[in-house]
Order: structure tokens, then C-alpha cells, then sequence
């Protein structure tokens, strides 16, 4: 089974801030990852996917980059619209999905 | 407009079954993989199964082996998972969702239903 961890869990931040959040997978998914915005009581959004190709309508703040078991979802400037949960996803095969644990960003 | 709408959750007992249902409009259901995600109070997100477009191909989260069934009927557009010997662990948001290209994960998600199990 893959598992997959994310750091950090919460991350306290501004108007303004760059902002990066990893996430590590316990084996190679190649570049099968994905990443989602999730606000309460909503559903998850997609935001990339295949590491770092951008969800149609995604504004171009967000970006993901890595490969292997390593990736990082950057948000350059940190809008109010962005204080969520963010959860990394691999996908590598359709046999198993796993989320990380999430990493909820609120504001400093 | 690509929509999923769920359906069927509701309060059972443990041990109890239920069956939820998700309606896709908006695109060509058949042609994609579909998935069950859900996420438990205050917890992330888990994926629950996955179905290939012609149910040859279905798999599961090894905690719901053997009790879950997840199912599809494409003439009407519509996604199943029947819940058997239900746990309080089961508890959840159930979400259905598709995979509108081979490159990518759940896309288009629903709005979720809610299934509580307790006595």
C-alpha cells in the first residue's frame, strides 16, 4: 500500500505570503499526483493534477512541482479566497488512491 | 453543466446496510471511471472504490473489502455503493465522483451525502 504524509499539518499564514506545502509518498508514483482545495462543508476541488498541469480555471498562483515521492504545492501569493484544507492525492493506479492527512492553512 | 448528484444517505444501525446512488449529467457517464470518496467528521479525505467504465474492473480500500459493493448502470447514468455490515467507523461525507480523462484523478465531485451509523 502507498501511504502518503504531508507537512505541514496546519500552517499559519497572511495576505500576501508564499506558501508551500509538501507531501512525500512511500513509494515511487512517477509524476501521479494530485492536489485539492477543500473549504467546510464543501466538496474537494481539483486544483492540479499530474503534478504540476494547472485545473482549467485555477488561478496561476498555485503551482506543483516534483516527481518520484517528493512534491510541493506553491501558492505565490496567498489570497484571502485561499484559507482551506489542502490535500495531496496519488493516483499512480486505478487499483489505489490515497490522500494525505491534509494541511489546513488559516490566517495568522 | 458536468454535475454528480448523491443520494441515499441517511442514520442505520450497526450491522445495517444501505445503498447510496449518484446521477451524472452533463457528460458521456460511460466512457470514464467513477469513484467513492469520503471523509469521516473532522477527518480527510479516504477513497473508498473505484469502477472502470464496463465493471470489469472494480477495487476497493481494504477496509471496506467484502462489505462494500460498488456498482453502475450507465442506461441510466448512475453510480452505486451498497454499504453492508456497517460500522460505526463508516460513519462519514460520501462523495461520488469521476475521472473525466486518463490523466486525471476525481475531477467532478458531488455534493456528498451523509451516513451515520449508530444505535
Amino acid at each position: 500500500d502507498i501511504q502518503m504524509t504531508q507537512s505541514p499539518s496546519t500552517l499559519s499564514a497572511s495576505v500576501g505570503d508564499r506558501v508551500i506545502i509538501t507531501c512525500r509518498a512511500s513509494q515511487t508514483i512517477n509524476t501521479w499526483l494530485a492536489w485539492y482545495q477543500q473549504k467546510p462543508g464543501k466538496a474537494p476541488k481539483l486544483l492540479i493534477y499530474k503534478t504540476s498541469t494547472l485545473q482549467s480555471g485555477v488561478p496561476s498562483r498555485f503551482s506543483g512541482g516534483g516527481s518520484g515521492t517528493e512534491f510541493a504545492l506553491t501558492i505565490s501569493s496567498l489570497q484571502p479566497d485561499d484559507f482551506a484544507t489542502y490535500y495531496c492525492q496519488q493516483y499512480n493506479t486505478y487499483s489505489e488512491f490515497t490522500f494525505g492527512p491534509g494541511t489546513k492553512v488559516d490566517i495568522k | 453543466e458536468v454535475e454528480m448528484v448523491e443520494s441515499g444517505g441517511g442514520l442505520v444501525q450497526p450491522g445495517g446496510s444501505l445503498r447510496l446512488s449518484c446521477a451524472g449529467s452533463g457528460f458521456t457517464f460511460s466512457s470514464f471511471w467513477l469513484s467513492w470518496v469520503r471523509q469521516a467528521p473532522g477527518k480527510g479525505l479516504e477513497w473508498v472504490a473505484n469502477i472502470k467504465q464496463d465493471e470489469s474492473e472494480k477495487y476497493y480500500v481494504d477496509s471496506v473489502k467484502g462489505r462494500f459493493t460498488i456498482s453502475r448502470d450507465n442506461a441510466k447514468n448512475s453510480l452505486y455503493l451498497q454499504m453492508n455490515s456497517l460500522r460505526a467507523e463508516d460513519t462519514a461525507v460520501y462523495y461520488c465522483a469521476t475521472m473525466t480523462a486518463n490523466i486525471l484523478p476525481p475531477d467532478v465531485w458531488g455534493q456528498g451525502t451523509t451516513v451515520t451509523v449508530s444505535s
